[in-house]
């Protein structure tokens, strides 16, 4: 089975510095990548996967992540972070389900992201 | 806009009721998934759905049940709540298109069993 460890279970930033949030997994196949973000009393939104396109992947607000396969990362960065930033986000990798082609998701555990003013 | 409802926002119960969550989306997805979430252990899958009336189970799928008699509805059954099964529970659907899974979730429903 793949999982996922996120570095990191709270991070805080000042506001307009870089956000870097640290997920690494481990996976014998080569595996698909997600990023989500969960705001304060919300579900859980993607910011942007990794499909084997490209190894930088642009999601939305901002957020990029970089898919490094020497060093089984695939890190979120965001080069000034915003206020409206701050909430908890979640990286996972797609794990095959053994009955067939649908995979389901391994989620790490969580990083909430604070930014101070 | 992929939506998936949840049919409560907050839910509180007591020990031993039989507990409905329900769970509804709009976009034809074949799969839906029931996660807890929990502080410090992030998301953990309880079941799962590929199809209607088929189910697997998830990581930890003691002390629940799932029923999926339609394609847009996926619903989690306590049978006998516990104090443990208090928790947070996000529902989720997806599409799988050409192996690239994307889960659409719901705004979860925060259960306190007491």
């Amino acid at each position: 089975a793949q999982s996922v460890t996120q570095l990191g279970s709270h991070v805080s930033v000042s506001e307009g510095a870089l956000v870097l949030l640290r997920c690494n997994y481990s996976s014998s196949v080569p595996p698909y990548l997600f990023w989500y973000v969960q705001y304060p009393n919300q579900g859980l939104q993607l910011l942007l996967k990794y499909t084997s396109a490209a190894t930088l992947v642009k999601g939305i607000n901002g957020f990029e992540a970089e898919f490094k396969k020497s060093e089984t990362s695939f890190h979120l960065t965001k080069p000034s972070a915003h206020m409206r930033d701050a909430a908890e986000y979640f990286c996972a990798v797609s794990d095959m389900w053994s009955g067939g082609s649908n995979y389901k998701l391994t989620f790490g555990k969580g990083t909430l992201l604070t930014v101070n003013p | 806009d992929v939506k998936v409802t949840q049919s409560s926002r907050y839910l509180v119960k007591r020990t031993g009721e039989k507990v409905f969550l329900e769970c509804v989306q709009d976009m034809d997805h074949e799969n839906m998934f029931w996660y807890r979430q929990d502080p410090g252990l992030g998301l953990r899958l309880i079941y799962f759905s590929y199809d209607v009336k088929m189910k697997e189970k998830g990581d930890i799928p003691e002390g629940y049940s799932v029923s999926r008699e339609k394609k847009e509805r996926f619903s989690l059954i306590l049978e006998s709540a516990s104090t443990n099964q208090t928790s947070m529970y996000l529902c989720a659907s997806s599409l799988v298109l050409a192996d690239q899974e994307t889960q659409y979730f719901g705004p979860g429903t925060r259960l306190l069993v007491l």
